[in-house]
C-alpha cells in the first residue's frame, strides 16, 4: 500500500530558530500534500495544500511567512517552521495523495517543542 | 455549528463487544466519508473509505453512511485491546480538502 514517511518523528530546537520538516512519498507519486497541526486531544486543523510545481495554500489565519512549505517534487515535500517559539509547539502531520488512487495516506508525525 | 461533529468520548468497552463510533455533518456536498484510526503520538491510518450512501464492510469493521441524515457511523465487531486508540471521521467533497472530526477516544478492557 502507499507509504509516506516523515521526518524527523521529533525534534526539540531553541526559540528563533528554525526547523525544516520532510515528508516523502515512497511508493507513489504524490500530486498533492497537505500539512496538518493537532494540539493535544484535539483533531487535524489543516494548515496548506500544496501541488507539485505550484506555490501551496494556505488556510486563513495560517502565516505563510512562518510556515514555508515547498513541493519541488512529486515524492518530496517540505514544512519549515521559521523563527520558531513556543506557541510553535505541536504535533505536525503531512499527507498524501496520489493519482493512482483517492486516500490520503499520513506521515507518522513530527513532535516539535520549542524551548 | 462545526462542519462535523464527533463526540470525543473517552468511550470504554470490554474486549469482544461491539463498539459503535458516529460523525454527524451539516455540509450536504459531502461525497466522500473515511474513517481514520490514530494512535498516540501516530500519523492517522486509512480504516474505511466510502463513497455516498451505504454499508462497507472489512474484515471487524463496517462503516455506514446515511447522507439523508448526515449521520455515518464505524462499527467494530469482536473488538480487541488493539483496536484502542483515537477514531476520526473524515469527509470531502471531492475537491481534496478533508475536514475532520474532533476523533473519540476508545478504550477497550481486557
Amino acid at each position: 500500500g502507499a507509504v509516506v514517511s516523515q521526518h524527523p518523528s521529533r525534534v526539540i530546537c531553541k526559540s528563533g530558530t528554525s526547523v525544516k520538516i520532510e515528508c516523502r512519498s515512497l511508493d507513489f507519486q504524490a500530486t498533492t500534500m497537505f500539512w496538518y497541526r493537532q494540539f493535544p486531544k484535539q483533531s487535524l486543523m489543516l494548515m496548506a495544500t500544496s501541488n507539485e510545481g505550484s506555490k501551496a495554500t494556505y488556510e486563513q489565519g495560517v502565516e505563510k511567512d512562518k510556515f514555508l512549505i515547498n513541493h519541488a517534487s512529486l515524492t518530496l515535500s517540505t514544512l519549515t517552521v521559521t523563527s520558531a517559539h513556543p506557541e510553535d509547539s505541536s504535533f505536525y502531520i503531512c499527507s498524501a495523495r496520489g493519482q493512482e488512487h483517492y486516500g490520503y495516506t499520513f506521515g507518522s508525525g513530527t513532535r516539535l517543542t520549542v524551548v | 455549528q462545526k462542519e462535523v461533529e464527533q463526540d470525543p468520548g473517552p468511550l470504554s468497552v470490554p474486549e469482544g463487544a461491539i463498539v459503535s463510533l458516529n460523525c454527524t455533518y451539516s455540509n450536504s456536498a459531502f461525497q466522500y466519508f473515511m474513517w481514520y484510526r490514530q494512535y498516540s503520538r501516530k500519523g492517522p491510518e486509512l480504516l474505511m473509505y466510502t463513497y455516498s450512501s451505504g454499508n462497507k464492510e472489512d474484515g471487524r469493521f463496517t462503516a455506514q453512511v446515511d447522507k439523508s441524515s448526515k449521520y455515518i457511523s464505524l462499527f467494530i465487531r469482536d473488538s480487541q485491546p488493539s483496536d484502542s486508540a483515537t477514531y476520526l471521521c473524515a469527509m470531502s467533497e471531492g475537491n481534496e480538502k478533508l475536514t475532520f472530526g474532533t476523533g473519540t477516544r476508545l478504550t477497550i478492557i481486557p
